[in-house]
C-alpha cells in the first residue's frame, strides 16, 4: 500500500507568517495533487504536479514536486485567516485508487 | 464548478436501517470513489470503480456495498446501520491523470 505522510498535522500561526506543509512518501507518483477542505464540505483541488521538480504558483500559494516524484510541498507566503482549513496531499501511481495523505490542519489567527 | 452531486446532504436514521447514499456526476469520469470522514480527520477509502462494472473495496468497505451500472451513478449501501457509522460521506470522481473533484458530502448520523 502507498502511503502519504504529511507534516505537521497540526499548524497554528498569526496573520501574515509564511508557513510550508510536506508530503512525503518512499512511492514514485505519477502525479500529485493539494487540495483544501472546509469544514462540513468536499475537499476542493488546488494544484496538480506531474514533473519531478516541477513549481506551481497559485496566487500566495506555491508548489513543488520532487525531483524523484515521491514528495510534494506547499509554501503559503504572507497567510491570510482565508486560509484556515484542512489542506490534503494525494496520489495517484499507475492503476492504484488515489492515496490521500492524513491533511494538515492549518488555523491562522488575525 | 465540480459537476458531482451527492444526495442526501443530511441524513438521521435509526440502527438497523438499510440505506443509500446516491452520488452523480456529470463530467464522464471513468474513476470514482467513495470516503469516509470524521470532521477534520483524514479521509478512508470504503469503495472505488474504473468504470461500469468495475468495483472494488478499499480499506473500510465490509459493512457496505456499491455498485456501478452507469458511468455517472455510484450509490453506497449500508445494509444495517449502526451508531459506529455516523460520520461524513465523500463521493469523488477523478480523471485518469488523477484530479479528482469531491461531493459535498452526506452527513449520516446514526440513533
Amino acid at each position: 500500500t502507498q502511503l502519504l505522510e504529511q507534516s505537521p498535522q497540526f499548524l497554528s500561526i498569526q496573520e501574515g507568517e509564511n508557513l510550508t506543509v510536506y508530503c512525503n512518501s518512499s512511492s514514485v507518483f505519477s502525479s500529485l495533487q493539494w487540495y483544501r477542505q472546509e469544514p462540513g464540505e468536499g475537499p476542493v483541488l488546488l494544484v496538480t504536479v506531474v514533473t519531478g521538480g516541477e513549481v506551481k504558483k497559485l496566487k500566495r500559494l506555491t508548489f513543488q514536486f520532487g525531483d524523484a516524484r515521491k514528495d510534494s510541498s506547499l509554501h503559503i507566503t504572507a497567510a491570510q485567516p482565508g486560509d484556515t482549513g484542512l489542506y490534503l496531499c494525494a496520489g495517484v501511481s499507475g492503476n492504484t485508487p488515489l492515496v490521500f495523505g492524513k491533511g494538515t490542519r492549518l488555523s491562522v489567527i488575525a | 464548478e465540480a459537476d458531482i452531486y451527492q444526495t442526501p446532504r443530511y441524513l438521521v436514521i435509526g440502527t438497523g436501517k438499510k440505506i443509500t447514499l446516491e452520488c452523480s456526476q456529470t463530467m464522464g469520469h471513468d474513476k470514482m470513489y467513495w470516503y469516509q470522514q470524521d470532521p477534520g480527520m483524514e479521509l478512508h477509502l470504503i469503495h472505488y470503480s474504473y468504470g461500469v462494472n468495475s468495483t472494488e473495496k478499499g480499506d473500510l468497505s465490509s459493512e457496505s456495498t456499491v455498485s456501478r451500472i452507469r458511468t455517472e451513478h455510484f450509490p453506497l449501501t449500508l445494509e444495517s446501520a449502526r451508531p459506529s457509522h455516523t460520520s461524513q460521506y465523500l463521493c469523488a470522481s477523478s480523471k485518469w491523470s488523477g484530479e479528482a473533484f469531491f461531493g459535498q458530502g452526506t452527513r449520516l448520523t446514526v440513533v
